[in-house]
């Protein structure tokens, strides 16, 4: 258990469908990323909320909608997606300070959510 | 622009067995570097987190170095074990942002 929680484990959705991913962490962090881990493909970063605000969206198309409502919980929200959008989800965290990210300090992942887009 | 690259793509070796993982880059001015490992269908465990000040860090049968200047890291597992079978990604930081970038991965088997 690494203190970072997502829900579901797998989602199977339709390209009309609208869903949405949760993740949690209980390690009084407050940084939270999005990652996407494709077949084949090294995991690309998505988003990055520190401390509630939104500091990275790293060219994601617009039918991924992310959302921060505290330093706890983060939400991805998705709509209209394509078969080419599946793939395992991946959120972490980490105690991301003002003056930035300590050199020592590391990221901690959720188990994933492994989405199937038909 | 950096790029992290792990070769060999998969491993099979039999119980027992010394072995290292490699990871390059192409820009040595990292940050750190670290090292995870991921089970099936799994989220990313950290085992090492070398410091750019620092040549190597060691946990339990895990050994990780870096050489700057060559831009290469290694993990060294000893005596390996059935249960170290995962898949090894490295990932470089530049510097002190979130970003890290990472290698596509080492696919480890180790046979009983």
């Amino acid at each position: 258990e690494t203190g970072v929680t997502q829900t579901p484990r797998h989602l199977v959705m339709g390209m009309t469908n609208k869903k949405s991913l949760k993740c949690e962490q209980h390690l009084g962090h407050n940084a939270m990323y999005w990652y996407k881990q494709s077949a084949k493909k090294p995991l690309e970063l998505m988003f990055v909320y520190n401390f509630k605000e939104q500091t990275e969206n790293n060219s994601v198309p617009s039918r991924f909608s992310p959302e921060c409502p505290n330093s706890s919980h983060l939400f991805l929200h998705l709509h209209t997606l394509q078969p080419e959008d599946s793939a395992l989800y991946l959120c972490a965290s980490s105690q991301f300070r003002d003056r930035g990210f300590q050199a020592n300090e590391k990221l901690f992942f959720g188990s994933g959510t492994q989405l199937s887009v038909l | 622009k950096q790029e992290v690259t792990q070769i060999p793509a998969a491993l099979s070796v039999p119980e027992g067995e010394n072995l290292v993982l490699n990871c390059s880059f192409t820009d040595s001015a990292i940050y750190n570097l670290q090292w995870f490992r991921q089970d099936p269908g799994k989220g990313l465990t950290s085992l090492l987190l070398i410091q750019s000040s620092q040549r190597e860090q060691t946990s339990g049968r895990l050994n990780a170095s870096l050489d700057k200047s060559s831009g290469r890291s290694t993990l060294y597992i000893a005596a390996s074990q059935p249960g170290d079978s995962a898949t090894y990604l490295c990932a470089s930081r530049m510097d002190s942002s979130y970003k890290l970038i990472f290698g596509s991965g080492t696919r480890l088997l180790v046979r009983p």
